[in-house]
């Protein structure tokens, strides 16, 4: 599976938009974009994927650039809910037993009142 | 009605002591991960198992070893415990093994030893 690149860190004021970029230069034709969350002491939470188009959910929008080698998921209403550290996870699927995930460091999301 | 579902919350024990962690899925799906979240953060893939069988085994020392009794239960044994091992253990599932499914996790067992 590719390797993704995500800032440590970023801040977001509640009721603003939330940016949270992602480089997967090295991603494959194949290979799905997802992204997950963790909200302090919880699982994991899947929030959407996408391959080559934009997507858009009840949580979260996802921006896919036109060469595939990095995208933007968009929080469109931070609230404070939302604090989380968020990954970014490129994989292939469609192969049986190919639907682990490696999640890497992500990015620590702070909303801030 | 929880989705899944891991217990104990919470283990504490000492080195050398074996302990189980029990995880269960009233989802329906066929298959089950689990996941170890050191304590930098890092989470990665231990097992995967895909009705009752083992389709994915990450390199993790046989000390560690899954058990499947039916295809919503996947409970993890773990054998002579080490001072490393302590760390949150997801458990996980998604409706087949393949595709794009998403992955449900569990609300993580907290594995402390001394």
């Amino acid at each position: 599976d590719a390797k993704t690149t995500q800032p440590p860190s970023m801040d977001c004021a509640e009721g603003r938009a939330a940016n949270l970029p992602c480089n997967h230069s090295t991603i494959s034709g194949n290979e799905y974009v997802y992204w997950y969350r963790q909200i302090h002491s919880q699982g994991p939470q899947y929030i959407i994927h996408g391959l080559k188009n934009n997507e858009t959910n009840e949580m979260a929008s996802l921006i896919i650039t036109e060469d595939r080698k990095s995208s933007t998921l968009i929080l469109p209403h931070a609230t404070l809910r939302d604090t989380a550290v968020y990954y970014c996870i490129v994989r292939v699927t469609g192969q049986t037993g190919a639907n682990n995930l490696f999640f890497g460091t992500g990015t620590r999301l702070t909303v801030i009142p | 009605d929880t989705a899944v579902s891991q217990t104990p919350k919470y283990l504490v024990t000492q080195m050398g002591n074996d302990k189980s962690i029990k995880c269960e899925q009233n989802l329906g799906h066929d298959t089950m991960y689990w996941y170890k979240q050191d304590s930098k953060k890092f989470l990665k893939i231990m097992f995967s198992y895909n009705n009752k069988e083992l389709i994915i085994n990450e390199t993790v020392p046989n000390r560690f070893s899954p058990k499947s009794p039916d295809k919503a239960h996947l409970n993890l044994h773990i054998n002579s415990l080490e001072l490393g091992d302590s760390a949150v253990y997801f458990c996980a599932s998604t409706p087949t093994s393949g595709g794009t499914d998403t992955q449900y996790f569990g609300p993580g067992t907290r594995l402390t030893v001394l």
